[in-house]
């Protein structure tokens, strides 16, 4: 049972930087998002996907691009690093976008 | 006013204690509602719906109260492993179905 599956879990960049972070399920589910978890703000909605080939932004999506060009992927990519994108990104998946998510185990990503 | 909001506590109880927190919301279109536990750096896990009519897993109940647009989650005989952060999550109607999450309520159940 692998669920939502993340990767990588710890990443360490330098400002300016760019990188993807990866999320994939294998539950078939049609609904996606990405949320970044602070200290004291907790879970903000990055992007979200309601379906394949179909993305939204959500509450915080600057800085941050996605794509779904399958129902299982869901890459998140930081264009430019910046030290306030040290994070803890999570991905989420659901049948729909009306039912519990699933949460993926979560990357720390550190923004030097 | 936040669109959901939770008591951050810390709530510090004794094991075997009955706990309640609350979860209120802002909009009154919300149609979905879930409470999550998340113990520290890990990810969030479903701990259970909240339907209309109220619903009860074990040692958790959990209530949905529309008028005041609260949903409330009671956690009975308390144990140490409950110690955890519980999150609200209300999804609204309308086409939007944007999930916005409280930011948790800590529980600490000490021996």
């Amino acid at each position: 049972n692998a669920g939502v599956t993340q990767t990588p879990k710890f990443q360490v960049l330098k400002t300016g930087q760019s990188m993807t972070l990866q999320c994939a399920q294998d539950m078939n589910h049609e609904y996606m998002s990405w949320y970044r978890q602070d200290p004291g703000m907790g879970l903000r909605l990055i992007h979200y996907s309601v379906g394949a080939g179909i993305t939204d932004q959500g509450e915080v999506p600057n800085g941050y691009n996605v794509s779904r060009s399958t129902t299982e992927d869901f890459p998140l990519r930081l264009l430019s690093a910046a030290p306030s994108q040290t994070s803890v990104y999570f991905c989420a998946s659901s049948y729909s976008a009306d039912q519990p998510q699933h949460f993926g185990d979560g990357t720390r990503l550190s923004i030097l | 006013r936040k669109e959901v909001e939770q008591d951050p506590g810390p709530f510090n109880v004794p094991e075997g204690a009955t706990v309640a927190f609350n979860c209120t919301y802002s909009n009154s279109a919300s149609q979905s509602f879930f409470w999550y536990r998340q113990d520290c750096r890990k990810e969030p896990k479903l701990l259970m719906s909240v339907y209309s009519s109220g619903n009860e897993d074990g040692r958790f109940t959990a209530q949905l109260n529309r008028a005041s647009q609260y949903i409330s989650l009671l956690i009975r005989d308390s144990k140490l492993s409950d110690s955890a952060t519980y999150l609200c999550v209300v999804i609204p109607s309308g086409g939007s179905y944007i999930p916005t999450f409280g930011r948790g309520t800590s529980l600490i159940v000490h021996p």
